[in-house]
């Protein structure tokens, strides 16, 4: 069965620091590429960043470009997404997605159950 | 910063054709925006209904149908159903590894 299992949400304090990870399982992972999306409660999905299949290419929104980096372990079959200085406006449902092709340029047609992130003093 | 627009609400009959939209701020949506559509109950992550403008994903019922209509994309709803009632979002490639959703539509079938 093709599955994306993501991990790593908590509560944390603004200016600090959380890993995210996204475990695949059921199918080729380095052959595709991957996507972060969030969800604020109560609002609408929010793309965050992508990566190549082979992690050689990267792509931010303005909002996290330069706080969060993502990146992947071919050989663990992992996506993982690095956040810092977090800010109350970064709490949301994380999930991660499995894109058609290579890159994460085409679509995303498989999702995870996601991983809440609550940013809070 | 371009924004893409969607209708906050729609409503349709049982068995009904409803039409809901994508569309940009600025500018006009093209395939060339790769238009995907995505469908989301409440408390479940979201489930890809259309992708490329109107390939549909694998187990999505020909109900489900994308286009580009005039200057934005478009999904339609044929024989509407009850279990249709929840969030729908688009999402368009603005290029440069950017993507961009909507800020999706619920849709009310009664």
């Amino acid at each position: 069965e093709v599955q994306l299992v993501e991990s790593g949400g908590g509560v944390v304090r603004p200016g600090g620091s959380l890993r995210l990870s996204c475990a695949a399982s059921g199918f080729s992972f380095d052959d595709y590429g991957m996507t972060w999306v969030r969800q604020a409660p109560g609002k609408g999905l929010e793309w965050v960043s992508g990566i190549n299949w082979r992690g050689g290419r990267t792509g931010y929104a303005d909002s996290v470009k330069g706080r969060f980096t993502i990146s992947r372990d071919n050989a663990k079959n992992s996506l993982y997404l690095q956040m810092n200085s977090l800010r109350a406006e970064d709490t949301a449902l994380y999930y991660c997605a499995r894109d058609y092709g290579g890159n994460w340029e085409d679509a995303f047609d498989i999702w995870g159950q996601g991983t809440m992130v609550t940013v809070s003093s | 910063q371009t924004v893409v627009t969607q209708e906050p609400s729609f409503s349709v009959s049982p068995g009904g054709t409803v039409t809901l939209t994508c569309g940009l701020s600025s500018g006009s949506v093209s395939t060339s925006y790769n238009p995907s559509w995505y469908q989301q109950t409440p408390g479940q992550a979201p489930r890809t209904l259309i992708y490329n403008t109107d390939t549909r994903s694998s187990g999505v019922p020909d109900r489900f149908s994308g286009s580009i209509l005039g200057n934005k994309a478009a999904l339609t709803i044929t024989g509407a159903q009850a279990d249709d009632e929840c969030d729908y979002y688009c999402v368009l490639y603005m290029g440069s590894g950017i993507w961009v959703f909507g800020g999706g539509t619920k849709l009310t079938v009664l």
